[in-house]
């Protein structure tokens, strides 16, 4: 199994582009999610989903976009990049325990808005 | 809102050292704390898992506690190797199922 797969591992975009950042699972999980990270603060949830065909915003979503295509794969979307999206993207899938949510990690995205 | 902070941000030790990295968070109202390896370039991989009941969880030469009610919980590693160095974050499971993140705390292990 492969696990958490995304799409590219870099990017570099200019200010005003769009692009769309891939992200697939093969557990079979339910609930996945987006998040990023910047230097020295946690990572931040900006969108997750919870099952196939629902959404919900996280902490940071201004700016962003998703689509939750199939149960496996959950696109992140920058219409319109600004140097303030320069971040490392990852990707999770989870599977519900008894309390919480066992989150399983994609590698990142580096993504350079300038 | 909860906050979790993690001190220091980075920590280098000489190799065979014994280390405790030290995470604390505002609202007592968890459901979980749990303790994540990063390294560089790749994902997050989860160490240990303490739920809001227990006090202690071990997995080899790691050793996590946590104290609820102070709003702390500590990352112990005995022994340290090299192959240890990695960023160390913890993450909680609040009200809403949601995880809140630490910083990390970068770890070097000198030969």
């Amino acid at each position: 199994n492969a696990g958490v797969t995304q799409t590219p591992k870099f990017q570099v975009l200019k200010t005003g582009q769009s692009m769309t950042l891939q992200c697939a699972q093969d557990m079979n999980h339910n609930s996945m999610y987006w998040y990023r990270q910047d230097p020295g603060m946690g990572l931040r949830l900006i969108y997750y989903s919870a099952s196939e065909g629902t959404t919900d915003k996280g902490e940071v979503p201004n700016g962003y976009n998703v689509s939750r295509l199939n149960k496996r794969e959950f696109s992140l979307r920058l219409e319109s990049a600004a140097p303030s999206q320069t971040s490392v993207y990852f990707c999770a899938s989870a599977v519900q325990r008894s309390s919480y949510n066992e989150q399983f990690f994609g590698p990142g995205t580096r993504l350079t808005v300038l | 809102k909860q906050e979790v902070t993690q001190i220091p941000a980075a920590l280098s030790v000489p190799e065979g050292e014994n280390l405790v990295l030290n995470c604390s968070f505002t609202d007592s109202a968890i459901y979980n704390l749990q303790w994540f390896r990063q390294d560089p370039g790749k994902g997050l991989t989860s160490l240990l898992l303490i739920q809001s009941s227990q006090r202690e969880q071990t997995s080899g030469r790691l050793n996590a506690s946590l104290d609820k009610s102070s709003g702390r919980s500590t990352l112990y590693i005995a022994a340290s190797q090299p192959g240890d160095s990695a960023t160390y974050l913890c993450a909680v499971t609040d009200s809403n199922y949601q995880l809140i993140w630490g910083a990390g705390t970068k770890l070097i292990i000198k030969p």
